[in-house]
Parts: C-alpha cells; structure tokens; sequence
C-alpha cells in the first residue's frame, strides 16, 4: 500500500456525461500527478499540481481539468465522455515539486464509458 | 517527439538466471531517468530515479545505470527469482513532461 488513494475504484458511465476521479496523495506529500493507461496508448502523464498550483501539463485533452485543493487531495474532472477515454487512471504523489521525486502510485481507477 | 523505447518487449528467463534490459530516451532536456516495476492488477512501484550522467542506483538484486550523453538506461536483475516477473517502465522526464516506455514483461520460471 502506496499511502495514496483513489475513489472510485472502477466508474461506468454513457458517452457524453461527466465524471470526477478524486485522489487522496500520501501525508505530508504536496504534489500530486494523473496518468491515464489505456490499452492503446500506454501509460501517459496528463498533469501535475504542487501545492495547489499547476506545475506541469503533458498530455491532456481540454475536455479534461484538474485542480488541487488546500487540503492537498485533488480532482480530475472529465466532461463530454467519449469510448475512447475508457482507461486506467492513475494519480500519483510526491513529497514536493522536484521533477526528481520519487513518485508513490495509487491503485487508481478504471474508467468504463459504453 | 520524446520517444521513449524499451527493450527487449518481453523476457523469458530461469530462476537464478541474471538479464538486463534496456531503456531509450532522447538526449536533449534530460532532467531525470524513472524506473518502475509493475505487477499486473497492481499499481506501478517506484525502484529508481537517477539524474546524474553516469548514476548508478542499486535495491537489493536489482540495480541500474544511466547515461544521458548517448539516452540510454540498463536495469539489472541478478539471480532472477520468480517473484521479480512484472513489467519494467521507464519514464524519461523533461522540463515539463513525462513520457514512459511501453516496458519490458519479464517472466521468470521456477
């Protein structure tokens, strides 16, 4: 166990619809990452906060945010739904903003749109 | 493009056996080099992060070099046992982004 945990465990939604992935990062950590794992693509890095504040954006698509909140646990939110975002989605956490950190996995979630 | 590649895609190996696999990255804007080990249903685990040309980092039986001059990482797995059978990611990491290899699926047999 990672210290970092993600809700819900698995989310089946229709096309078109709106979700939210919620991500608790380990104590003390400030940084908190989202990858997505789909079957295609591999494991990729979509964003990164660091004490709230964005600190990195890889590849992730505008109907996609996240936001970081004071008490440091952070949200992805995914609008207009399409079959293709149907993934794993990870989130990650970091003691600070240093690229080099080592960063603790969540057991993520698995993200279902039919 | 930052194309991260690993070989080779998949091994099979005896217990007690030793192997090595190989991580690709580009040579330009190198901030840090990730390793992860990855059991299926499981979430990735950390092993390494190296930033220095020339790293070396060891855990264990495990352990791993870098070179960033010429983009390229070796993870050594010595008497391999079968609870090391996992997938092996890379991730390069740059000013901005991070971008993984596909991984290297070791299997080893009892």
């Amino acid at each position: 166990d990672s210290g970092v945990t993600q809700t819900p465990k698995h989310l089946i939604t229709a096309t078109g619809q709106r979700v939210t992935l919620r991500c608790s990062p380990r104590s003390g950590d400030l940084s908190v990452y989202w990858y997505q794992q789909s079957l295609d693509q591999g494991l990729q890095f979509l964003i990164q906060y660091y004490n709230g504040e964005e600190r990195a954006k890889g590849n992730i698509l505008e109907r996609f945010s996240a936001q970081q909140f004071p008490d440091l646990h952070s949200e992805l939110n995914l609008s207009s739904l399409e079959l293709g975002d149907s993934a794993l989605y990870f989130c990650a956490s970091s003691v600070s903003g240093q690229r080099a950190d080592t960063q603790y996995f969540g057991p993520g979630t698995r993200l279902t749109v039919l | 493009i930052l194309n991260v590649e690993q070989s080779p895609q998949s091994l099979h190996v005896q217990e007690g056996d030793s192997t090595n696999f190989t991580c690709s990255f580009p040579s330009s804007n190198f901030y840090a080099l990730h390793w992860y080990r990855w059991e299926t249903a499981k979430s990735p685990e950390a092993l390494f992060v190296m930033t220095l040309n020339g790293d070396e980092k060891k855990k264990g039986r495990i352990s791993a070099t870098l070179n960033t001059k010429e983009g390229y990482s070796y993870l050594y797995i010595k008497g391999s046992q079968p609870e090391d059978s996992a997938t092996y990611l890379c991730a390069f990491q740059n000013n901005n982004d991070m971008r993984f290899g596909a991984g290297t699926r070791l299997t080893v047999k009892p």
